[in-house]
């Protein structure tokens, strides 16, 4: 089955610095990439998702980045807030089913 | 427009009872899937149901096992706990079964205590 892999587990940055997580996924027919962050006792929020006919997307400060040759994928957020301190998980779908595959998080904190 | 909504939300339990999860979806939306979440780590996929059958399963024992209703509410049953089930179990509802053309939507889960 699908497995995911998710680099770092903690990041730390300061704020109006840009931070990188990165994924990646070992089944090749996966073909859609979600990511949620979830702030501490609350539920996984989508905040950007990519799917395999596109290879960049953006949406305001986050970005996400697919490279399907190596199978991996990435979040780029910049001029980060401390708001955007939380866990960030990254998921992969394989094609025609509705069930998401989860990186292990990453707990990203923004120093003030 | 109410989002995903799980019941409840916190439960306590002993070794060897059986525990019953309840999801609503969001209004319209016919897929329901359950994760299991671990303290720090990733939601892990176990069950995905549409228009009431059972369409994936992860790779969980036969302890755990769930249904959807005419409605598409669903419920996620679990036998025999163990303390390794202490867990927060999360619903997620989408309009249709292949996530690559619709979004899955999060409930805020159900903290379920082993003991």
């Amino acid at each position: 089955g699908e497995n995911v892999e998710q680099h770092p587990s903690t990041l730390s940055v300061q704020e109006g610095d840009s931070a990188v997580i990165k994924c990646t996924y070992s089944d090749s027919a996966s073909n859609y990439f979600p990511w949620y962050k979830q702030e501490l006792g609350k539920r996984p929020q989508l905040i950007i998702d990519i799917r395999s006919n596109v290879g960049e997307k953006k949406d305001q400060r986050i970005a996400v980045t697919l490279n399907k040759t190596a199978k991996h994928f990435s979040l780029h957020i910049t001029e980060t807030q401390p708001e955007d301190s939380a866990v960030y998980f990254c998921a992969a779908s394989l094609s025609g089913l509705n069930d998401m595959r989860f990186g292990a998080g990453t707990r990203l904190t923004v120093k003030p | 427009d109410a989002g995903v909504t799980q019941s409840p939300t916190h439960l306590i339990k002993t070794r060897g009872q059986q525990v019953t999860l309840r999801c609503s979806p969001i209004s319209g939306h016919k897929s329901v899937s359950w994760y299991q979440q671990v303290l720090g780590q990733g939601p892990q996929f176990i069950f995905q149901y549409y228009e009431k059958e059972e369409r994936g399963r992860g790779n969980f024992p036969d302890r755990f096992s769930a249904r959807q209703f005419p409605n598409y509410s669903s419920e996620l049953n679990v036998n025999a706990l163990l303390l390794g089930d202490s867990a927060l179990y999360l619903c997620a509802s989408s309009l249709s079964l292949v996530l690559a053309k619709n979004i899955q939507y999060f409930g805020a889960g159900t903290r379920l205590s082993v003991l």
